[in-house]
């Protein structure tokens, strides 16, 4: 298994570009996440899904958009970057077990920087 | 509004020694907590959690203790290991699908030789 994948690690965009962010899960877990982390603070959602076709806004949404097509895919794609969108951006999957937790595997993160 | 505090920022502890790393919460509807651990350049990965059922969780050198009143939780380490130096979230979800999960902003432990 290769877990939580994420393309590209770095990218530098320049103001108003546009960019997707890949994210690939082979666990077949229904559930995946987008987080950003900017520095010195905790990991705040941006969107989720819980299953294919289903979306919903998180916490922090604003200048992004998402789909589910499938399972194992859940891109981010970036409109009309802007500095503030500078960030390093965690997907992450889970399958919710009850009891068990709610665990979430991460991808390694894409750096991306908007200048 | 932080729903969930991590108010140390790093902690320095010597090789062999107990690390404890806290973590204060202020929505009483979390019933779930978990610790993440990142290094650089990597996606955190899942360390322990504990149910709000529970007071305390052990997975061999690591314990998670919960005190509900308080709105409080902590992770102990022991022995510490240079291996654990990283940054670790204190995270907390509420309801079904833990898609409501909120983290902390971390703590970097600096687990000296």
């Amino acid at each position: 298994n290769a877990g939580v994948t994420q393309t590209p690690k770095f990218r530098i965009l320049k103001i108003g570009q546009s960019m997707t962010l890949q994210c690939t899960q082979d666990m077949n877990h229904n559930y995946m996440y987008w987080y950003r982390q900017d520095p010195g603070m905790g990991l705040k959602l941006i969107y989720y899904s819980v299953g294919a076709g289903i979306t919903d806004k998180g916490e922090v949404p604003n200048g992004y958009n998402v789909s589910r097509s499938t399972t194992e895919d859940f891109p981010l794609r970036l409109e009309l970057a802007a500095p503030s969108q500078t960030s390093v951006y965690f997907c992450a999957s889970s399958y919710p077990t009850g009891l068990a937790g709610y665990e979430q595997y991460f991808g390694p993160g894409t750096r991306l920087t908007v200048t | 509004d932080q729903q969930v505090k991590q108010n140390s920022p790093s902690l320095s502890v010597q090789e062999g020694r107990i690390s404890i790393l806290n973590c204060d919460y202020t929505n009483s509807m979390f019933d779930y907590f978990l610790w993440y651990k990142k290094y650089p350049a990597e996606g955190p990965t899942f360390l322990i959690s504990i149910s709000s059922i529970k007071d305390k969780n052990e997975d061999g050198r690591f314990t998670v203790f919960l005190n509900k009143s308080a709105k409080h939780l902590s992770l102990h380490i022991v022995p510490s290991q240079p291996g654990d130096s990283a940054v670790y979230f204190c995270a907390a979800s509420a309801g079904t699908g833990g898609f409501k999960t909120i983290f902390g902003a971390g703590t970097r432990l600096f687990v000296k030789a």
